[in-house]
């Protein structure tokens, strides 16, 4: 079984309209990263959360909103999505200090998305 | 502006070839990691440098972070079909990561 999981793997939806990725992680680990990727602009960071009551924005938050349920979940929601934000996106975990190499991130499978 | 800029962005080569991969910013970074990427999945990380003219080897891929901890290059000697995919370089500064544009590598059998 994978150990970063990304629901759903492909998503086509309308502007306006308000979606949720969500992202499980059975590798124990305190970080959790969301990225988006656009062709020839690489992965840039969205949001990212140290621990459930921790979160912080990235680069690029405007638009996005996430929510830290628990260790091992991290999702991120398009409150009202605009065609801007069609991208593959990423979640990714890293483990704290003392719990692994802290350089090292696990990556999800990816969510495509698309906003027509 | 990307902090990080990789070139070339695309590169086509014929297996047994040699490549080099450029990963440049104006940023001091703590440590500089190399993924690879296949379709439809997410990247996967190759290594980490962290220390100034650091030469790192994986087999046929040599690794190599300036000295001033702001470049680095990744070579490939004699490039297989099996290499093929995008090749990001990606630095850590403070709490975040900041990846490179990318370079995706085809190698023609």
């Amino acid at each position: 079984d994978a150990d970063v999981t990304q629901t759903p793997r492909n998503r086509i939806t309308k502007t306006g309209k308000r979606i949720m990725l969500e992202c499980s992680q059975t590798k124990g680990h305190d970080r959790m990263y969301w990225y988006r990727q656009d062709p020839g602009l690489g992965l840039r960071l969205i949001y990212y959360s140290f621990d459930v009551k921790d979160i912080n924005k990235g680069e690029i938050s405007d638009g996005y909103s996430v929510s830290r349920q628990a260790q091992a979940k991290f999702s991120l929601s398009l409150e009202s999505a605009i065609p801007n934000q069609t991208a593959l996106y990423f979640c990714a975990t890293t483990p704290r200090p003392g719990q692994g190499d802290p350089n090292e991130q696990f990556f999800g499978p990816g969510t495509r998305l698309t906003v027509l | 502006t990307q902090l990080l800029e990789q070139s070339p962005q695309f590169l086509s080569i014929q297996e047994g070839e040699n490549l080099t991969v450029y990963c440049n910013s104006s940023s001091v970074f703590s440590s500089l990691q190399w993924y690879r990427q296949e379709p439809g999945e997410g990247p996967v990380l190759l290594v980490t440098v962290v220390t100034g003219g650091e030469v790192k080897k994986l087999k046929r891929l040599t690794f190599q972070f300036g000295d001033a901890r702001k470049d680095s290059s990744l070579h490939i000697t004699a490039a297989q079909p099996g290499d093929t995919g995008l090749y990001l370089c990606a630095g850590a500064l403070g709490n975040q990561f900041y990846f490179g544009t990318g370079t995706s590598l085809t190698v023609i059998p």
